[in-house]
């Protein structure tokens, strides 16, 4: 029962464009998301994060949009650097409960 | 920000033989620590939580004992994959979250554990 879901395992994008990685989740229990970013053979790195009473958060070229209805939400990164080459993966949490679920993971290639 | 550090960063052992890894926060103190694990291309799942001074919980499915968690210090939880097999080559990351800071965890940088 996969109850975080990013349905594209890949992403291509020029430099400079607007990327947008996609997250849906089945349980309407989580109250917290973040995103995070990951490089081969490393851990991962919290890069931003939205609580379910919001629906929108920035952080400099960041930004992540959640539509509870739909149990959606994505990230936006603009302009695209090829540093942000690697793989994003959404994740979720409960209130309280610390531990986190984690999509599948979307690889970010950008392009120059 | 918060450093969590794992050791080592990869290990290859024999089948049957035990292997140890280590999670330590450095510049904090972590009551609970999380592991994970990856295989190639797919998610991060949750493998157990460990808490300091009692026992770890593990996630459905997660044979606790073959792995073995430690949390003897708020700073060091070790896990301990007993009898290795190849199938249980992946590559292992803690994680914990700062205190005060809820949801919000710090990983480690990985072990990468190959089974012969």
């Amino acid at each position: 029962d996969q109850q975080v879901k990013q349905n594209s395992p890949s992403l291509s994008v020029q430099e400079g464009r607007i990327s947008i990685l996609n997250c849906d989740y089945t349980n309407s229990m989580f109250d917290y998301f973040l995103w995070y970013k990951k490089y081969p053979a490393e851990g991962p790195t919290f890069l931003i994060s939205i609580s379910s009473i919001k629906d929108k958060n920035e952080d400099g070229r960041f930004t992540v949009f959640l539509n509870k209805s739909a149990k959606h939400l994505s990230l936006h990164i603009v302009p695209s650097q090829p540093g942000d080459s690697a793989v994003y993966f959404c994740a979720a949490s409960f209130q309280g409960a610390q531990k986190l679920v984690f999509g599948q993971g979307t690889r970010l290639t950008i392009n120059p | 920000g918060a450093v969590v550090s794992q050791h080592p960063s990869w290990v290859i052992c024999k089948s049957g033989t035990s292997v140890k890894i280590e999670c330590r926060s450095l510049d904090f103190q972590a009551t609970t620590m999380f592991w994970y694990r990856q295989f190639p291309k797919q998610s991060l799942m949750l493998m157990a939580t460990s808490n300091e001074g009692s026992k770890a919980t593990y996630e459905q499915g997660v044979e606790k004992d073959k792995f073995l968690i430690n949390h003897a210090s708020l700073t060091l939880s070790t896990l301990t994959v007993t009898s290795a097999h190849p199938e249980d080559s992946s590559f292992y990351i803690c994680s914990a979250p700062l205190a005060g800071v809820e949801y919000e965890q710090y990983f480690g940088p990985g072990t990468r554990l190959t089974v012969t």
